[in-house]
């Protein structure tokens, strides 16, 4: 079993639709948990942590399920410039030692 | 804003050449990484280091080495290039005290080894 899971995708999506992730992780002691946003071509880039308590940025929400060991992410009125691969990333360790294990990703297009 | 600046967008190379991949962050970070990125197999950790003249072991390190000689720098090294190791390789570094867990990355290094 892959330490962290994602589907793959694409999900093609319209304009202003609400769109969700979701993503499990293996290892049940696991410290905390990421997702990425890479555009074509471009480096990875933190989009937000996800805290256990659930966590909201503008239109983005991500929650933590350690129960069921998954993670998820929820756009909402989604945008073309949502458009990209976002990466389900997990740290098994504490914070100063970010060895972290990423998902391949899941591909996101919105379509005008 | 931490920069990383990786020395080379793009290289070709033979078969059994010496490939030298450069890394540099401006931030006094602690932390650097080596990564490589293939589709469908996500992003693989070849070496990591927490400090000058340290290294450790990623997920998929055969055929590659490292050197970190000071804070700024960390290199890696194909001793000798393999068409399997053809890839996007990222690096990347984060604090090891007063960090969020971010890593911040370079733009990458595409690598094609003929």
């Amino acid at each position: 079993r892959k330490e962290v899971e994602q589907d793959p995708g694409p999900f093609n999506v319209p304009e202003g639709a609400t769109v969700a992730f979701n993503c499990t992780y293996s290892n049940s002691a696991s410290q905390s948990f990421f997702w990425y946003r890479q555009d074509c071509r471009k480096e990875p880039k933190l989009l937000m942590s996800v805290y256990s308590s659930g966590n909201e940025d503008g239109r983005f929400t991500a929650q933590l399920n350690r129960a069921s060991q998954y993670i998820s992410l929820l756009i909402r009125d989604s945008m073309l410039s949502d458009s990209a691969t976002y990466l389900c990333v997990v740290n098994p360790m504490n914070f100063g030692n970010e060895k972290l294990t990423f998902g391949t990703g899941t591909r996101l297009t919105i379509i005008p | 804003d931490v920069k990383v600046t990786q020395s080379s967008r793009y290289l070709v190379k033979r078969t059994g050449e010496k490939v030298f991949l450069e890394c540099v962050q401006d931030m006094d970070h602690e932390n650097m990484f080596w990564y490589r990125q293939d589709p469908g197999l996500g992003l693989r950790l070849i070496y990591f280091s927490y400090d000058v003249k340290m290294k450790e072991k990623g997920d998929i390190p055969e055929g590659y080495s490292v050197s970190r000689e000071k804070k700024e720098r960390f290199s890696l090294i194909l001793e000798s290039a393999s068409t399997n190791q053809t890839s996007m390789y990222l690096c990347a570094s984060s604090p090891s005290k007063g960090g969020t867990g971010e890593l911040f990355f370079g733009e990458g290094s595409r690598l094609t080894v003929l």
